[in-house]
């Protein structure tokens, strides 16, 4: 099955750019979406189909996808951006099936 | 603006079925456009798919619980259904519904607040 690697855990400044990672198997092959998840809530989408905002998420948050890294990209972070992120993809290979990461706490320092 | 709501028992006892409904408001579940998923969260544990479903009753399922998953839909009453069988303690998670967007699997844009799902005799 394919497989999804993201670091436990990030830290940042306030007003500083956080980068959290996603690793898979020749990854930019495939359509990363991530989510945000604060303590107690459900998941919100941040981003789809690599780069794609959905409405009401600022611009702060962008996406990138190549080779086997894809990357969630936060800019000018704010202490509300605190939370778990998890990446997923749709792996088409052998049986069907929706595969998220092991998720990434970020702190804001 | 679209809502999801899961709803059922709360606690479900080792080797028996768990059973929960996801009603959608806002927006109508029988469109072409979209599938409807199911998504566990253990407790401090990560995000797992479960399954989802299309309007005409097609389904997808994770493989490693296809045999004790059957996703539902009732277009009629707007609602979509999951059930869980022969469940143990590590079936004990937050269940969440969520409307799958996309093609080759999609992405899920709106969630239900999640309903916790507690597996003990």
């Amino acid at each position: 099955s394919y497989v999804l690697t993201q670091p436990p855990s990030v830290s940042v400044a306030p007003g500083k750019t956080a980068g959290i990672t996603c690793g898979g198997n020749n990854i930019g092959g495939k359509s990363v979406h991530w989510y945000q998840q604060k303590p107690g809530q459900a998941p919100v989408l941040v981003i789809s189909y690599d780069r794609d905002r959905p409405s009401g998420i600022p611009e702060r948050f962008s996406g990138s996808n190549s080779g086997h890294t894809a990357t969630l990209t936060i800019s000018r972070v704010e202490a509300g951006d605190e939370a778990d992120y998890y990446c997923q993809v749709w792996d088409s290979s052998g049986d069907h099936d929706v595969v998220f990461g092991g998720g990434t706490k970020l702190t804001v320092l | 603006q679209l809502q999801l709501q899961e709803s059922g028992p709360g606690l479900v006892k080792p080797s028996e079925t768990l059973s929960l409904t996801c009603t959608v408001s806002g927006g109508s579940i029988n469109l072409s456009t979209y599938f409807w998923g199911w998504i566990r969260q253990p407790p401090g544990k990560v995000l797992e798919w479960i399954g989802s479903v299309f309007y005409t009753g097609s389904t997808h399922y994770k493989p490693s619980l296809k045999s004790r998953v059957t996703i539902s839909v009732a277009t009629s009453e707007n609602q979509f259904s999951l059930r869980l069988s022969s469940v143990t303690a590590a079936d004990t998670a937050v269940y969440y519904c969520a409307r799958v967007t996309g093609t080759g699997g999609g992405f899920f844009d709106y969630w239900g607040q999640g309903m916790l799902v507690t597996v003990s005799s």
